[in-house]
C-alpha cells in the first residue's frame, strides 16, 4: 500500500528553527515534493529531492533518504507569515502525486 | 512559473443544480491535468486526471457521472458538478502538469451548495 505519515501539528516560536518530518511507503517513487498551504489558498511548491540530501533553498531547507523512507523541511529564521500547513507528497511509479495529511505549523511570537 | 487560474474562485449554488469549474494554463500547455478535491482540515484528495482529447481517468470512489471532466484543448479543463448536494461543498483544486515530476496548482475554487 502507499502510505505518507507526518505529525498533524507543530508549534514553534517566531525566528526560531523548525523541522517538519515525512516518512512514506509508496510503490514506485520519482521524488518527494514538499508544498505550503495558507487556509483556504491552494498549495505553493517549497521543493523537490529526488536524490538523497538536503537541498537548501533561502530559509527553507529539504532532506531526503530514500533508503529509509524518510524527509524532513527544515524552516529557519521563522515568521509569522510562515504559519500554515506543510504538505509533504511522493510522485508515485505513474508520477502521480500521493499526499500527506500535512503539517499545520503554528508560528507563536 | 508557470501560471495556472481558475474560474470562479468561488461559487454558491442551490441542492440540484449543475456547477461547472474552469482550469486554464495561462503560459504553457498541458496534456494532463489533475482535480481535486479538499475537505476542511484534511489533505488533497485526487479525484480524476485528465488527458487533453481522450475521457478523464477517475480515482476509485468518485462518480463520473456526477463530476464530468472535459479537457477539450491542451490549455483548457472543465470540471461539471452535476445535481450538485450540499456534502458536494469543498474546496476544488486543479493542477496542470508541465513535466512528469512539474505540477502548477490553480488557485482553488470554494463551492458551497445550500
Amino acid at each position: 500500500g502507499q502510505n505518507i505519515d507526518q505529525p498533524t501539528e507543530m508549534t514553534a516560536t517566531e525566528g526560531a528553527i523548525v523541522q517538519i518530518n515525512c516518512t512514506y511507503q509508496t510503490s514506485g517513487f520519482n521524488g518527494l515534493f514538499w508544498y505550503q498551504q495558507h487556509a483556504g489558498e491552494a498549495p505553493t511548491f517549497l521543493s523537490y529531492n529526488v536524490l538523497d540530501g538536503l537541498e537548501e533553498k533561502g530559509r527553507f531547507s529539504s532532506f531526503l533518504s530514500r533508503s529509509k523512507g524518510y524527509s524532513y523541511l527544515l524552516l529557519k529564521e521563522l515568521q509569522m507569515k510562515d504559519s500554515a500547513s506543510y504538505l509533504c507528497a511522493t510522485l508515485d511509479s505513474n508520477y502521480q502525486l500521493i499526499w500527506g495529511a500535512g503539517t499545520k505549523l503554528i508560528i507563536k511570537p | 512559473g508557470a501560471v495556472v487560474s481558475q474560474h470562479p474562485s468561488r461559487v454558491i449554488c442551490k441542492s440540484g443544480t449543475s456547477v461547472k469549474i474552469e482550469c486554464r494554463s495561462l503560459d504553457f500547455q498541458a496534456t494532463t491535468m489533475f482535480w481535486y478535491r479538499q475537505f476542511p482540515k484534511q489533505s488533497l484528495m485526487l479525484m480524476a486526471t485528465s488527458n487533453e482529447g481522450s475521457k478523464a481517468t477517475y480515482e476509485q470512489g468518485v462518480e463520473k457521472d456526477k463530476f464530468l471532466i472535459n479537457h477539450a484543448s491542451l490549455t483548457l479543463s472543465t470540471l461539471t458538478v452535476t445535481s450538485a448536494h450540499p456534502e458536494d461543498s469543498s474546496f476544488y483544486i486543479c493542477s496542470a502538469r508541465v513535466r512528469e515530476h512539474e505540477q502548477y496548482f490553480g488557485p482553488g475554487t470554494r463551492l458551497t451548495v445550500t
